[in-house]
């Protein structure tokens, strides 16, 4: 079952901040999120595993809420090069490691 | 430390023909897994390899196949090509430590079915 991710879409100001959210019907183990710029490789940014933690990474950090089975994506003072699509994967436990990939988030951040 | 490699970065095909697509993962990580990428389906797990051993697949039909050697280099391989295979064809290997297994994702291959 692939993860919902929402917005689909946003834009905003450099300096803005910016959330993105990942649910999942299924419980959850694992979350992974990347970013991807047009033409490229997705990036790793983090991974959240089962345990609530949150992460940071220079501006960008993260949450994950194994009740909900949610996972929001914080990207504070935004910067220019921060434009792309975000994607959450999430993984399973044990030898189900693959990743599902929700359909990603197209953040633009304009000058 | 080198990231992860593939080659070759682009590709054309015709319909029904056989394409062998290959990943170099980075130094000492042992597990490799294969994604399709498009534009309508988004990103999708294909299948993945760890010590030259099939653990994992998605959701494809056998003509998608794949193999990974002693050096856990991975190939891919498509045969019977179709239009709908038109693709990005992304590997990424892990180091598979604890229970934390990040994946690295290579440059891709960008498959183009005539």
């Amino acid at each position: 079952q692939q993860p919902v991710q929402s917005p689909q879409a946003v834009i905003l100001r450099e300096g803005e901040d910016a959330v993105i959210n990942c649910s999942s019907s299924k419980a959850l183990y694992s979350v992974h999120w990347y970013r991807q710029k047009h033409g490229e490789a997705p990036v790793f940014l983090m991974i959240l595993l089962k345990g609530g933690e949150q992460k940071g990474h220079e501006k960008i950090s993260a949450s994950f809420n194994e009740k909900k089975q949610q996972s929001s994506l914080y990207l504070t003072a935004s910067q220019l090069s921060y434009s792309g699509t975000y994607f959450c994967g999430t993984g399973g436990s044990g030898s189900a490691r693959q990743l599902t990939f929700g359909s990603g988030t197209q953040l633009t951040v304009l000058p | 430390k080198a990231g992860v490699t593939q080659t070759p970065r682009y590709l054309i095909k015709t319909r029904g023909q056989q394409v062998t697509l290959s990943c170099s993962p980075i130094s000492g990580h042992r597990s490799v897994s294969w994604y399709q990428q498009t534009p309508g389906q988004g990103l999708q797990f294909l299948f993945e390899y760890f010590s030259e051993t099939q653990r994992n697949k998605g959701n494809f039909p056998g003509r998608f196949s794949g193999r990974q050697f002693s050096n856990s280099r991975s190939e891919m391989n498509v045969s019977t090509l179709e239009l709908g295979d038109s693709a990005l064809y992304l590997c990424a290997s892990s180091l598979l430590q604890g229970s934390s297994y990040e994946q690295y994702f290579g440059p891709g291959t960008r498959l183009t079915v005539t």
